[in-house]
């Protein structure tokens, strides 16, 4: 299985800031034939479901905030939040879609400072 | 609106079995691939299964394989999940999800599971 690893576990960052939260994966999850890492991230926040934010490392689901964004390729991918919000307070998940089993990250719990 | 709603989760008993229910609402069922994704209250999230739009593709978790057993009726919009033999290590949050461009872009609100004596 496909081993994802995020870090921190946690962080904390000012409102208006920038978080960064990092995501490595045990093998590539390159498809070099059409160029798409399947790579996702998520965002939950108590009580609530999982969101999808963004699919193929960078590309942003449709209503999600552009001070969203992904980045990365092959095993190393970054969220990046940009001018950080209160409603952004939540546990951010990287998830692998490359070879079933499908695997998430631990998490990342970020708070505001 | 587009939504998925769970039922089904219940109290049981190790060794006992549970089907576990997900209505979709708003968007063409039967043109999804759908999964099912667990998560312990306060821990993270487990992917569990999922099934392509006829079942004739079904994957298991290693840790549900032979005990758990997805399913889906097009005709009434609904994905299953069959869990037998069920175990402490089982209690979760079961989510149901719908699978658009290789990631999971709607989740249900999730049913909860407890297996206890």
């Amino acid at each position: 299985d496909i081993v994802m690893t995020q870090s921190p576990d946690s962080l904390t960052v000012s409102l208006g800031e920038r978080a960064t939260i990092n995501c490595k994966s045990s093998q590539s999850l390159l498809d070099r034939s059409n160029n798409r890492n399947y790579l996702n991230w998520y965002q939950q926040k108590p009580g609530q479901p999982p969101r999808l934010l963004i699919y193929w490392s960078s590309t942003r689901e449709s209503g999600v905030p552009d001070r969203f964004s992904g980045s990365g390729s092959g095993t190393d991918f970054t969220l990046t939040i940009n001018s950080l919000q209160t409603e952004d307070v939540a546990v951010y998940y990287c998830q692998q879609y490359y070879t079933p089993p499908l695997t998430f990250g631990q998490g990342t719990r970020l708070e505001i400072k | 609106e587009v939504k998925l709603v769970e039922s089904g989760g219940d109290l049981v008993q190790p060794g006992g079995s549970l089907r576990l229910s997900c209505t979709a609402f708003g968007f063409i069922f039967s043109s999804h691939w759908m999964h099912w994704v667990r998560q312990v209250p306060g821990k993270g999230l487990e992917w569990v299964s999922r099934s392509n739009n006829d079942q004739s593709d079904r994957t298991y978790a290693g840790s549900v394989k032979g005990r758990f057993t997805i399913a889906r009726d097009n005709a009434k919009n609904t994905l299953y999940l069959q869990m037998n033999s069920l175990r402490a290590e089982d209690t979760a949050v079961y989510y149901c999800a719908r699978e658009a461009v290789w990631s999971l872009d709607v989740w249900g609100q999730g049913t909860t599971v407890t297996v206890s004596s």
